[in-house]
């Protein structure tokens, strides 16, 4: 079993849908981090986290220690948040689970 | 301001050469991370450096990769006696100081595309 599991895999939403991409982990973190990875292959840090929840513009990530899960979500989802989001735990290494491939069609 | 540059952008080599990879972290960015993503697949993580302490070192595959950084600016990443399986975009990532001494937020630079033929 991967210490990072992300869920779904792949996810195709309608623009303007409520995106959810989940996260669970089996290690010990000292913090939770959500990247974005485009097309070109370019990566950008969306979120770090280490308790409860963080907002920005459509994007809100939140993060439950106890039962060692994180969610993303987005709200009015675009085409252009078609990209790789990928949950990473972080203890001074960092473990990256699978990504989750978002596809947003207008 | 400049973000996290790295050099070369691509790098094709024969099996066997070594090569030399350089990131340039963001200035006052305390911590460095390198990555690697083989084509299709997921990031790994490679070696951590933060300030004066010593570098976590523990996603190194073998005892080919090395990295060095100097004191809190420029890492090279070393790869001896490349091996096709070496060919990946290699990332390198920093940090500004984070709360309670860890690291913070990571800024990713554009990565280091190498092809071993």
């Amino acid at each position: 079993k991967n210490e990072v599991e992300q869920s779904p895999q792949n996810l195709t939403a309608q623009e303007g849908e409520f995106i959810t991409i989940n996260c669970s982990y089996s290690v010990g973190i000292s913090a939770l981090h959500w990247l974005q990875q485009h097309p070109g292959g370019g990566i950008v840090s969306l979120f770090m986290l280490s308790s409860g929840k963080k907002k920005h513009g459509r994007l809100i990530a939140t993060i439950n220690i106890q039962e060692k899960h994180s969610s993303l979500h987005i709200t009015a989802s675009h085409p252009r948040d078609s990209a790789v989001y990928i949950c990473a735990a972080n203890n001074n290494d960092m473990r990256f689970g699978a990504g989750t491939r978002l596809t947003v069609k207008p | 301001g400049a973000g996290v540059s790295q050099s070369p952008s691509n790098k094709v080599t024969e099996k066997g050469k070594d090569v030399e990879l350089r990131c340039d972290p963001i200035s006052g960015h305390t911590a460095l991370y390198w990555y690697r993503q083989r084509l299709g697949q997921g990031l790994e993580f490679l070696i951590y450096f933060q300030g004066n302490s010593a570098p976590d070192k523990s996603g190194l595959p073998s005892d080919r990769f090395s990295a060095e950084r100097t004191g809190e600016s420029v890492s090279t990443l070393t790869i001896q006696r490349t091996q096709q399986e070496d060919s990946a975009v290699y990332l390198c990532a920093s940090s500004p100081p984070g709360l309670a001494g860890g690291a913070g937020t990571q800024y990713f630079g554009p990565g280091t595309r190498l092809l071993v033929l």
